[in-house]
C-alpha cells in the first residue's frame, strides 16, 4: 500500500513553455502532498506544501507564480511550471502524506525528470 | 532552525567492507523524527527507517543498523558487509513534529554518495 505515481516520469520542453507534472496518491487519501527539486548531485530541497482545498503553502525563495500548484482533490497534487527556463531543469519528487498518522513518514514518487532546452 | 549535516559527501568500499554513514542533526523541538532514505541511480526514494526522538534503541535490519544517540544528535547508518547493491546516495532527514498533523516537513541532509567497488 501507500503507493504515489508522477506523471510524466520524464518530460522535454522548449524555453518558454509551461509543463504540468502530476502527482497522485493511488491507494490513499492525501490531505497534504509535498513537492521536492533536486539538482544534480545535490539534496532534495522542498518548495511546497499542498494541503487539498487550499492555497499551497511555497518555501522562501521560490517563485509561486511560476510554480503553481493546485491540490484540487485527495488524491491528486499538481505542480506546474511556468515559462520554463533552463535553469529550472531538475528531478522533481512529490510526496504524500497519509492523513491521521503521527508518523510523519511521507510516500515519495519516482520522480519526474524536467529538461528544458 | 532544523539542520541535518551529512559531513561525508562520498565514500568509496570494497566490496564486504563494513561502512558508517554520519548523520547530525540540530533541531529545538524536544519531539521530532528522524528518517533514512536510499536513493539509487533511478532517483526514486527507498524509505529504510524512521525513529521517534523518544526510542533511542538501536535498529538492526539485516545488514543495515542505526545508532540514534541524542547525546551527541545524532543517528549515524551502518552497513555491514558492503554488497555492490549498496551503491547508492543515501539521505538523513528530520521532521519536526506537528501537533496540527498539517506540517511534518522533512529536512533533508546534503547526502553521502556510497560507491562499493567489488
Amino acid at each position: 500500500g501507500a503507493v504515489v505515481s508522477q506523471h510524466p516520469s520524464w518530460v522535454i520542453c522548449k524555453s518558454g513553455t509551461s509543463v504540468k507534472i502530476e502527482c497522485r496518491s493511488l491507494d490513499f487519501q492525501a490531505t497534504t502532498m509535498f513537492w521536492y527539486r533536486q539538482f544534480p548531485k545535490q539534496s532534495l530541497m522542498l518548495m511546497a506544501t499542498s494541503n487539498e482545498g487550499s492555497k499551497a503553502t511555497y518555501e522562501q525563495g521560490v517563485e509561486k507564480d511560476k510554480f503553481l500548484i493546485n491540490h484540487a482533490s485527495l488524491t491528486l497534487s499538481t505542480l506546474t511550471v511556468t515559462s520554463a527556463h533552463p535553469e529550472d531543469s531538475s528531478f522533481y519528487i512529490c510526496s504524500a502524506r497519509i492523513p491521521g498518522t503521527e508518523t510523519y513518514e511521507q510516500y515519495f514518487g519516482p520522480g519526474t525528470r524536467l529538461t528544458v532546452t | 532552525a532544523q539542520k541535518v549535516t551529512q559531513a561525508q559527501t562520498e565514500i568509496s568500499v570494497v566490496e564486504k567492507e563494513d561502512v558508517t554513514l554520519d548523520c547530525v542533526y540540530e533541531t529545538r523541538d524536544t519531539t521530532y523524527y528522524l528518517f533514512w532514505y536510499k536513493q539509487p541511480p533511478s532517483g526514486e526514494l527507498v524509505f529504510l527507517i524512521r525513529r521517534n526522538s523518544f526510542d533511542e534503541q538501536n535498529e538492526i535490519s539485516g545488514r543495515y543498523s542505526w545508532n540514534f544517540q541524542k547525546s551527541t544528535s545524532s543517528f549515524n547508518f551502518t552497513i555491514t558487509a558492503s554488497q555492490v547493491v549498496d551503491s547508492a546516495v543515501y539521505f538523513c532527514a528530520l521532521s519536526e513534529a506537528d501537533l496540527y498533523n498539517q506540517g511534518g516537513k522533512l529536512i533533508f541532509g546534503q547526502g553521502t554518495e556510497l560507491s562499493v567497488k567489488p
